[in-house]
């Protein structure tokens, strides 16, 4: 166990909808990324929050939002979902914002969009 | 040219044989290198990371380095079935913070 916890689960919504997954980092943490993985497919990184702040950016459209609170949890935000959405939401947390700072993943939140 | 590649499987070892992956990355300012193990279902679970030439050794593993050839392989000595997983090779350059990662291997170990 990493100590990093996501919910829900799995999702299950419909194309053009709203989604909102959440994440609790692993105590002492202050930085969390988010990553999305496809099926078959390595994990891609949609952005990162460190205190609070959006402080990197992958390739993902505006759609794609989080929010990091004061107690390091923090929110991923998908709107007008479409069917390429579908996919394993991972969000990763460590304590520093060095590369040599291990990251330690949660379980995912299994999303599938109809 | 893809960020990180790695060898594709699925990749059939038997039990008690020594499993070999490779991967390869094109950004030559990559400092960083971990190997992740993630079974059926789950998430990513770090197993190994090296950050300097050479070879890295923790328990069966071994991580083996060469930056001026940009490659990174993973070694896992005496397989087990519970070895049986995708493996994901991962880098991140110096002062970044996001992880690049491979498609991933998959490894079976056959008993």
């Amino acid at each position: 166990e990493t100590g990093v916890t996501q919910s829900p689960t799995h999702l299950i919504k419909t194309r053009g909808q709203q989604v909102t997954l959440r994440c609790s980092s692993q105590s002492g943490h202050n930085t969390v990324s988010w990553y999305q993985q496809a099926l078959g497919q390595g994990p891609q990184f949609i952005f990162q929050y460190y205190r609070e702040e959006e402080n990197g950016r992958g390739n993902f459209p505006p759609r794609f939002s989080g929010l990091q609170f004061p107690n390091y949890s923090s929110e991923l935000n998908v709107n007008a979902l479409e069917l390429d959405d579908s996919a394993l939401y991972l969000c990763a947390s460590r304590a520093g914002q060095g590369n040599t700072d291990t990251q330690y993943f949660g379980p995912g939140t299994r999303l599938t969009v109809l | 040219q893809k960020e990180v590649e790695q060898n594709s499987g699925p990749l059939s070892v038997p039990e008690g044989a020594i499993a070999s992956l490779n991967c390869t990355y094109s950004d030559r300012g990559s400092q960083s290198f971990f190997w992740y193990r993630q079974y059926s279902g789950k998430s990513p679970e770090l197993i190994m990371f090296i950050y300097s030439n050479g070879d890295k050794e923790d328990g069966r593993f071994t991580a083996q380095l060469n930056k001026a050839s940009q490659y990174v392989s993973l070694l896992i000595r005496d397989s087990q079935p519970s070895d049986s997983a995708t493996y994901l090779c991962a880098v991140s350059r110096a002062n970044d913070y996001k992880l690049s990662f491979g498609a991933g291997t998959t490894v079976t170990v056959r008993a």
